[in-house]
């Protein structure tokens, strides 16, 4: 059964620290979709990258980062130099090319980012 | 485009009583979805839909019907709210195909049910 995990609950930080997220998921399919959503204090959700299963190069927007590993099943996302717009709870979520209308969502880490 | 829209923003109901969150978006999406949000749970697929006349159940549908009559329009209706309920209750929508397109949200529904 395909699952997502982010273990982190809620982390603190303070300006201009560097920051990662875990997750880590699973599935049995070979192709399958990795996702990072963001959703700040005023509760939108904002869709911040997709990653199919068979492009594992890093991918770098300005100060956010992912980390996809298929061998550790892992995709993690680092904001470098964190400020405190970033403050928000970012949620991992998976989708498989068998069944592409299901997102399955983690549990969302929070992200406190002092000044 | 307004995107994904939701009616109303927030909403109180008692126990028992039944109600209809409105969801609509104008990018001619063939998916549309609805999610609740709970403390610690993340985010649970309720009912989708992959194109009018067309839905099927997600992981917590119990309490919850859907139609999709238009392409533009899914409504979730509570047939009889339950504290259970209590909740936000996010509306989204994307592009089908052989992909995995991201999902579009809409602002999102409180629902408290005393």
């Amino acid at each position: 059964a395909q699952k997502v995990t982010q273990a982190q609950t809620e982390i603190s930080v303070v300006e201009k620290e560097d920051v990662t997220l875990d997750c880590v998921y699973e599935t049995r399919d070979t192709t399958y979709y990795l996702f990072w959503y963001k959703q700040p204090p005023s509760g939108e959700l904002v869709f911040l990258i997709r990653r199919n299963s068979f492009d594992e190069q890093n991918e770098i927007s300005g100060r956010y980062s992912w980390n996809f590993q298929k061998s550790t099943s892992s995709f993690n996302f680092t904001i470098t130099a964190s400020q405190v717009v970033d403050s928000a709870v970012y949620f991992c979520a998976l989708s498989e090319a068998r069944n592409t209308d299901k997102l399955i969502f983690g549990t969302g880490t929070r992200l406190q980012v002092f000044p | 485009n307004a995107g994904v829209t939701q009616t109303p923003k927030f909403q109180v109901l008692k126990t028992g009583q039944s109600m209809t969150l409105q969801c609509a978006q104008d990018m001619n999406h063939e998916y549309m979805s609805w999610y609740r949000q709970d403390p610690g749970m993340g985010l649970r697929l309720i009912h989708y839909s992959v194109g009018a006349g067309i839905t099927d159940q997600g992981e917590v549908p119990n309490g919850y019907n859907v139609s999709r009559s238009t392409t533009e329009d899914f409504p979730l209706r509570l047939l009889s709210a339950a504290p259970s309920q209590t909740s936000v209750y996010f509306c989204a929508s994307s592009y089908r195909g052989s992909l995995a397109y991201e999902q579009y949200f809409g602002p999102g529904t409180r629902l408290t049910v005393t």
